[in-house]
């Protein structure tokens, strides 16, 4: 099993949609979490970091299921500019060595 | 945007050349990373460096080589190219490890290898 799963996608939704995407790790000693977004051809940015008890940046809201070991990214009102592959990234504990997940990707339509 | 360059941007190579690609770093961070990207797999960690000639390997480092000798530089060798290593790879670098602390990416180089 993968350390870090997401679902591939494509999420296709129309503007204005609210979207979630969730990504499930295996370890439990996984100490911290973020979200990043890539563009087509272009290099991973960091979108969010996500924090135990929740964090918000504008439309977009971060939560952290320690128990059931997921965390997760909403989107609400959705532009066409927020078309890109988001990638759940997961730290280990006293580890140096950011792991990733695959990237789900999302397709926003007029 | 972090100072991080990576060179070439682009490369063609010949199967069995060896290829080097720089990544350097103007933020003199400590953390630096070699990813491959390949479509299906994701970003997956080839080598990297916890300290000037400091390094290690990652899940997917068979046919390649890393070096270190300073903080700013970070290199990947590919001793023999093969055409299995055609694909886009990614240098990021990190300050430190631990919460809040994320991984800034090169922009990438696209490395075909015929």
């Amino acid at each position: 099993r993968k350390e870090v799963e997401q679902d591939p996608g494509p999420f296709n939704v129309p503007e204005g949609a609210t979207v979630a995407f969730n990504c499930t790790y295996s370890n439990s000693a996984s100490q911290s979490f973020f979200w990043y977004r890539q563009d087509c051809r272009k290099e991973p940015k960091l979108l969010m970091s996500v924090y135990s008890s929740g964090n918000e940046d504008g439309r977009f809201t971060a939560q952290l299921n320690r128990a059931s070991q997921y965390i997760s990214l909403l989107i609400r009102d959705s532009k066409l500019s927020d078309s890109a592959t988001y990638l759940c990234v997961v730290n280990l504990l006293r580890s140096y060595i950011p792991t990733f997940g695959r990237g789900t990707s999302l397709i926003v339509h007029p | 945007d972090a100072g991080i360059t990576q060179s070439p941007r682009h490369k063609v190579t010949e199967t069995g050349t060896p290829v080097t690609l720089r990544c350097h770093q103007t933020e003199n961070h400590r953390y630096m990373y070699w990813y491959r990207q390949d479509p299906g797999h994701g970003l997956r960690l080839i080598h990297y460096s916890y300290g000037v000639k400091d390094t290690d390997k990652g899940e997917v480092s068979d046919g390649y080589s890393v070096s270190r000798s300073k903080t700013e530089d970070f290199l990947l060798t590919l001793e023999s190219a093969t055409s299995s290593q055609t694909s886009v790879y990614f240098c990021a670098i990190s300050e430190s490890v631990g919460r809040d602390t994320e991984a800034f990416f090169g922009q990438g180089t696209r490395l075909t290898v015929v």
